[in-house]
């Protein structure tokens, strides 16, 4: 069985230009949840995702939106990039609305320059 | 203000020992607490949980313990084994949520 797949696996982007990141959650799981790991913390809570309707966010800015796709995969995007933006972006999948075993994929690695 | 915290950064054991993994929380509204392996260049992998309303859960070696009185739970390891070796993390969720909140985790070493 396939787990949680992201892509791209590391990207490079300059400051104040915007980054896509995607994610395919566990066939079967309708929930996606973005976080933001920063070198040395563990990883943040940005959004909740189930079937199409965010569902959660965390304390991060307006310039950071999310949105599921009916194939129950998801988007990050991140606008107007900050230095402090560089970090590892997990993404991770359950089976339904307040699930809480979360199946997490490898993280896209975004340092912004 | 930090409200999962694992205050010991690195731990090493020999092989075969008990590893022992601490963490405090400070919020009453978490439901369920997991534990969380990470190596490198790979995502968290889920380990075990337990829910608010238990103190122990067993999982072959591993067990989880919380003392919800002071706030603390705690991971076993035992016997510890070499591919043990990771950074673990400590996670609170948010009751009736998805959010999960961690703490900065403790990277386990096990010596041969």
């Amino acid at each position: 069985d396939a787990g949680v797949t992201q892509s791209p696996t590391h990207l490079i982007k300059t400051r104040g230009q915007h980054v896509t990141l995607r994610c395919s959650p566990i066939s079967g799981h309708k929930s996606v949840s973005w976080y933001q790991q920063v070198l040395g913390q563990g990883p943040q809570f940005i959004f909740q995702y189930y079937e199409k309707e965010e569902r959660g966010r965390g304390n991060f800015p307006d310039r950071f939106s999310a949105r599921q796709f009916p194939n129950y995969s998801s988007e990050l995007n991140v606008n107007a990039l900050l230095l402090g933006d560089s970090a590892l972006y997990l993404c991770a999948s359950s089976l339904g609305h307040s699930s809480y075993e979360q199946y997490f994929g490898p993280g896209t690695r975004l340092t912004v320059t | 203000d930090q409200q999962v915290k694992q205050n010991s950064p690195s731990l090493s054991v020999q092989e075969g020992r008990i590893s022992i993994l601490n963490c405090d929380y400070t919020n009453s509204m978490f439901d369920y607490f997991l534990w969380y392996k990470k190596y490198p260049a790979e995502g968290p992998t889920f380990l075990i949980s337990i829910s608010s309303i238990k103190d122990k859960n067993e999982d072959g070696r591993f067990t989880v313990f919380l003392n919800k009185s002071a706030k603390h739970l705690s991971l076993h390891i035992v016997p510890s084994q070499p591919g043990d070796s990771a950074v673990y993390f400590c996670a609170a969720r948010w009751g009736g949520s998805e959010k999960l909140v961690f703490g900065k985790g403790t990277k386990l070493t096990v010596n041969p």
